[in-house]
């Protein structure tokens, strides 16, 4: 079974420093994982991937995500947080050859961003 | 990045009435479509994923015949919440995923409020 793990409900932060929210995985093959974000009543807005490759990811609105297999993490990060960064993000794996999970993603119980000016 | 438009964004619907929700990929053929439920400051939950053409497959604990799930198309799926109750309230959002794709894109989400 594959499964996310987000140790921190929440992470605060002032405004330009630099923040990581937390992310380990367990998978029984190779991952694909994945950041959204979300706003308020809104639906899930994709961050960043890491299929392969490059283990350091960059995404939108200046985040980046490394991939480190022997800690099976995933953290995201950001040089300098701005008051808007402030969301709720949730950290999702994918077991890319799993087949009793198909091509289920899990979910982290996500991490609520506070950036204070 | 691929759209996935959701809709209603939200509805208020009364107690034993049906809600249907529709999920739609504009730009891409969603060959499995995916339904989560979020209650309030927690993750998703996935309900059911239904491939195009086949019946939907439920996750434990969900009500098939409470929620009925149609992927009639590739780029249009439906949950229809049957006789809501104030318990179905809650935010219903649909992913969808075309074939050997990794990524699924997700809708806006739709929140349901029973009264």
């Amino acid at each position: 079974a594959q499964s996310v793990a987000q140790p921190e409900d929440q992470v605060n932060v002032a405004e330009g420093n630099p923040l990581t929210v937390k992310c380990t995985y367990s998978v029984s093959g190779n991952p694909y994982l994945f950041w959204y974000v979300q706003y308020p009543n809104r639906g899930l807005q994709f961050l960043l991937k890491y299929i392969t490759g490059d283990n350091l990811v960059k995404g939108s609105y200046g985040f980046e995500a490394e991939f480190n297999k022997s800690q099976t993490s995933f953290h995201l990060k950001k040089p300098s947080a701005l008051v808007s960064d402030s969301a709720l993000y949730f950290c999702a794996v994918r077991d890319r050859a799993m087949k009793s999970s198909g091509d289920k993603l899990t979910f982290g119980t996500g991490t609520r961003l506070a950036v204070r000016p | 990045g691929a759209v996935v438009s959701q809709h209603p964004s939200w509805v208020i619907c009364k107690s034993g009435t049906s809600v249907k929700i529709e999920c739609r990929s504009l730009d891409f053929q969603a060959t499995t479509m995916f339904w989560y439920r979020q209650f309030p400051k927690q993750s998703l939950m996935l309900m059911a994923t239904s491939n195009e053409g086949s019946k939907a497959t439920y996750e434990q604990g969900v009500e098939k015949d409470k929620f009925l799930i149609n992927h009639a198309s590739l780029t249009l799926s439906t949950l229809t919440v049957t006789s809501a109750h104030p318990e179905d309230s809650s935010f219903y959002i649909c992913s969808a995923l075309s074939r050997g794709s990794a990524e699924a894109f997700f809708g806006q989400g739709t929140r349901l409020t029973v009264v």
